[in-house]
């Protein structure tokens, strides 16, 4: 299993531009999230998805946009970079049977910055 | 409200050197999930240990333990005899035990630096 991929790993963008983070996972978890982390603020949850279909807000959702059309995939969309989403991003996945649907297990991280 | 506090913001020990990151949680759950994560200079997370509310056992894995204390709220992570490869930022989060948000409150992080 690869687990939890993300693309790019870094990726440069002019204030405007549009661009999607993709997030994918092999292992069939239904949960999956993705959060940002910026320095001295830990990880803050952007939006998460709890299955196909089924996707909504955390805790800093302005600015993103995502949708769960498989399993497998959550890609993060910006719509219209600007510098305060300069940072990384880690996707996360999890499953949803009980006793292991607690643990996330993230993605290696996209380095976002924003000019 | 829930919240994670690391009031250690970064440590220095010399190698072989006992260490202990603290964790300070808040919650009004009852049912609850602590994690420690790591993340190495290469920037990944690693999970490294779940512990539920009813479970104030502590844990031992190799060099590394937990202390979960819910009278104080606390779930402090130490390692013994540490290494240069525990050189990384660490990470306490929690997870209400309601709903399906699968969302985590992670703590600020406290960087390790193990001198050799």
């Amino acid at each position: 299993n690869a687990g939890v991929t993300q693309t790019p790993k870094f990726q440069v963008l002019k204030t405007g531009q549009s661009m999607t983070l993709q997030c994918a996972q092999d292992m069939n978890h239904e949960y999956m999230s993705w959060y940002r982390q910026d320095p001295g603020m830990g990880l803050r949850l952007i939006h998460y998805s709890v299955g196909a279909g089924i996707t909504d807000q955390g805790e800093v959702p302005n600015g993103y946009n995502v949708s769960r059309s498989t399993t497998e995939d959550f890609p993060l969309r910006l719509l219209s970079a600007a510098p305060s989403q300069t940072s990384v991003y880690f996707c996360a996945s999890s499953s949803a049977r009980t006793g292991g649907r607690e643990t996330q297990y993230f993605g290696p991280g996209t380095r976002l910055l924003v000019l | 409200a829930q919240k994670v506090t690391q009031a250690q913001t970064e440590i220095s020990v010399v190698e072989k050197e006992d260490v202990t990151l603290d964790c300070v949680y808040e919650t009004r759950d009852t049912t609850y999930y602590l994690f420690w994560y790591k993340q190495p200079p290469s920037g990944e997370l690693v999970f490294l240990i779940r512990r539920n509310s009813f479970d104030e056992q502590n844990e031992i894995s190799g060099r590394y333990s937990w202390n979960f204390q819910k009278s104080t709220s606390s779930f402090n992570f130490t390692i013994t005899a540490s290494q240069v490869v525990d050189s990384a930022v660490y990470f306490c989060a929690l997870r209400d035990g309601r709903g399906a948000t699968n969302k985590l409150i992670f703590g600020t992080g406290t960087l390790l630096a193990v001198q050799p």
